[in-house]
């Protein structure tokens, strides 16, 4: 059963625009949740992360929230650039990772 | 090396045959995870390694998997019998801590295609 959810495959967005993509999670042990990044023919890079005792963290142009009462992660980017166009993974751990299947998204110039 | 290797990058293998991944880690990194990534999906987790320790092998999804690190720094991923269900990228990943909290490093991966 997936414990990790990223219920849209895909997003576009316009280059300057601001990118939200959205991640959910069923299990409340889970304490500490990262954002990957993967480009095509490469391994997930890690982006940002936010443990549980917090609700935001802010990593120049992207900034990641937790919801922990509605089990809800996201991550935003701003301004989005063409360079930002990939596939991004959350993931939430309690002992070790579980990932969602991921978003693909695409930046037009 | 700088990041995590992993090799061969591809693999074509014939169903029944055995295969070995390897992968070589951060140098100086505890901890080691082994993930399958089907096409479509994101990586699911097979197993993890504390040093040569292979302390949660959960993941594995049959006795045909067997992975090891007998020195605490290369790993290899076998896979014995291979079936077309086994077909995916195959994730290694490390990390300087003991647990995954600190986040890991992933490899380019291995992409195993069984025909």
């Amino acid at each position: 059963d997936q414990q990790v959810k990223q219920n849209s495959p895909s997003l576009s967005v316009q280059e300057g625009r601001i990118s939200i993509l959205n991640c959910d999670y069923t299990n409340s042990m889970f304490d500490y949740f990262l954002w990957y990044k993967k480009y095509p023919a490469e391994g997930p890079t890690f982006l940002i992360s936010i443990s549980s005792i917090k609700d935001k963290n802010e990593d120049g142009r992207f900034t990641v929230f937790l919801n922990k009462s509605a089990k809800h992660l996201s991550l935003h980017i701003v301004p989005s650039q063409p360079g930002d166009s990939a596939v991004y993974f959350c993931a939430a751990s309690e002992n070790q990772f579980y990932f969602g299947t991921g978003t693909s998204l695409t930046v037009i110039p | 090396g700088a990041g995590v290797s992993q090799s061969p990058r591809y693999k074509v293998a014939k169903r029944g045959q055995d295969v070995a991944l390897r992968c070589d880690p951060i140098s100086g990194h505890v901890s080691l995870f082994w993930y399958q990534q089907a096409l479509g999906q994101g990586p699911e987790f097979l197993t993890y390694f504390q040093n040569e320790a292979q302390l949660d092998k959960s993941g594995l999804p049959s006795d045909r998997f067997f992975a090891e690190r007998p020195e605490g720094s290369v790993s290899t991923l076998k896979i014995q019998r291979t079936q077309q269900e086994d077909s995916a990228v195959y994730l290694c990943a490390s990390s300087l801590g003991q647990t995954p909290r600190y986040g890991y490093t992933f490899g380019s991966g291995t992409r195993l295609t069984v025909v």
